[in-house]
């Protein structure tokens, strides 16, 4: 069970809008923690996305958007493509559990 | 440009240890830390533990403690994952991935993953 938790799965249409939540507590994301998002293509490593402030490394379009409200963050896909099918996990850090901590992932299906 | 390599794949057997290694280039290895990350099949992101490459501080998760040791060269660039007493539920994609002593600092660089099988 994870400290962070994420719609196992959401799915939309080319050019579409989703958004994954992504739901802590008061000892991470409340806590003032920042959240960042990993994007994991099929069978590769996870890469970094983008963090709650909107960093995003070179090279992510700003098609991702991340955002927070209390003890919730959110990543916001706009204009859906096919290359963003992949799984998606939120990581924060938790004070009362003295580590980092990761969501159970969110699955992006793209009709 | 920044780069993270793994060692290989192991095949081990229920009760042994493994340690996985991961060379770090293209930036200062003593500025940042090395986090350790691991995925069974088909499962969520599971973080491990963390060191501090600079001073060698380590920190590890509760789920781990007593299992596993990070460590560091310092002279090699490169972190290492020790993980003993290991069993069937071990197998699993373990990753470095670069973070640093903050703790809102992102796991911002990953290496390639080193697939550890644990099978009799």
């Amino acid at each position: 069970q994870s400290v962070l938790t994420q719609p196992p799965s959401v799915s939309g249409a080319p050019g579409q809008r989703v958004t994954i939540s992504c739901t802590g507590s008061r000892s991470n994301i409340g806590a003032g923690y920042d959240v960042h998002w990993y994007q994991q293509l099929p069978g590769t490593a996870p890469k970094l996305l983008i963090s709650v402030n909107n960093n995003r490394p070179s090279g992510v379009p700003d098609r991702f958007s991340a955002s927070k409200s209390g003890t919730s963050a959110s990543l916001a896909i706009s204009g859906l493509q096919a290359e963003d099918e992949a799984d998606f996990y939120c990581q924060s850090y938790d004070i009362s559990l003295s580590a980092w901590v990761f969501g159970g992932g969110t699955k992006l299906t793209v009709l | 440009q920044v780069q993270l390599v793994q060692s290989g794949t192991e095949v081990k057997k229920p009760g042994a240890s493994v340690k996985v290694s991961c060379k770090a280039s293209g930036y200062t290895f003593n500025n940042y830390a090395i986090h350790w990350v691991r995925q069974a099949p088909g499962q969520r992101l599971e973080w491990m533990g963390w060191i501090n490459a600079d001073v060698g501080n380590t920190k590890y998760s509760q789920r781990f403690q007593g299992r596993v040791t990070i460590t560091r060269d310092t002279s090699a660039s490169t972190a290492y994952m020790d993980l003993s007493s290991l069993r069937s539920e071990d197998t699993a994609v373990y990753y470095c991935a670069r973070g640093a002593a903050s703790t809102n600092w992102p796991f911002d660089y990953w290496g390639q993953g080193t697939l550890v099988t644990v099978s009799s």
